[in-house]
């Protein structure tokens, strides 16, 4: 059954460092999306993009984050500058399929020290 | 403005019991609804999903509720199973490929 990657499956990084975490959509997927949790908390939406644009962010997606689909395979989270408060699990979400349903992968697990 | 939200953070049953867990949600455009498990370490998984135009699914040993006019939307597992514990979470959306909107979970823990 395909599914939705990312790497890595954990990253430590300093305040004020730039990271990128990194996802594989399932392959005949067209939508991408970018959600996150922060521990004990519900999953929130980061971000939505089809076409190579995004079609819809949220508040929390402000102007240190990004995002891009370099190739064809690979979709991309950038933090620029990174803050204590983006520690969280960012879960990457693909759809496209004749259903809604978007399928989700197994996160990464970002701490900022 | 959206909001899905659960009326129970944790839930503990028996094994071989049934499990019903709520959801309310105020979007009157809400257009469909799902229910995701979550496991620990693990992302949302995809249990059962409904529009707003039905009132029940049934799916392998869930059942999906939807009551319009109270906002109100159900799970339904039976015979629960150790397998099932894990962190549940209604959702919503406004249709199509848009964002989903999670409420914040309810945690099934099932007593062997």
């Amino acid at each position: 059954e395909p599914e939705v990657t990312q790497t890595p499956s954990h990253q430590v990084t300093q305040m004020g460092q730039e990271v990128i975490l990194r996802c594989v959509p399932i392959s005949n997927h067209l939508y991408f999306y970018w959600y996150r949790q922060i521990l004990g908390q519900k999953v929130e939406f980061l971000v939505s993009f089809y076409n190579n644009e995004i079609s819809e962010k949220s508040e929390i997606f402000d102007d240190q984050f990004s995002v891009e689909r370099p190739d064809g395979s690979n979709f991309t989270l950038k933090i620029r500058s990174t803050k204590l408060e983006d520690s969280a699990m960012y879960f990457c979400a693909s759809s496209g399929g004749p259903s809604y349903e978007q399928y989700f992968g197994p996160g990464t697990r970002l701490t900022v020290t | 403005g959206e909001s899905v939200g659960l009326h129970l953070p944790t839930l503990s049953v028996q094994e071989g019991d049934n499990s019903i867990i709520n959801c309310a949600y105020s979007n009157s455009a809400s257009d469909y609804f799902i229910w995701y498990k979550q496991e620990s370490g693990k992302g949302p998984q995809f249990i059962i999903d409904i529009r707003s135009n039905m009132d029940k699914r049934q799916g392998q040993r869930v059942t999906v509720l939807l009551n319009k006019t109270v906002k109100h939307l159900s799970l339904q597992i039976a015979a629960t199973q150790p397998g099932d514990s894990a962190v549940y979470f209604c959702a919503e959306n406004s249709g199509g490929y848009q964002k989903v909107t999670f409420g914040t979970g309810t945690k099934l823990q099932v007593i062997p």
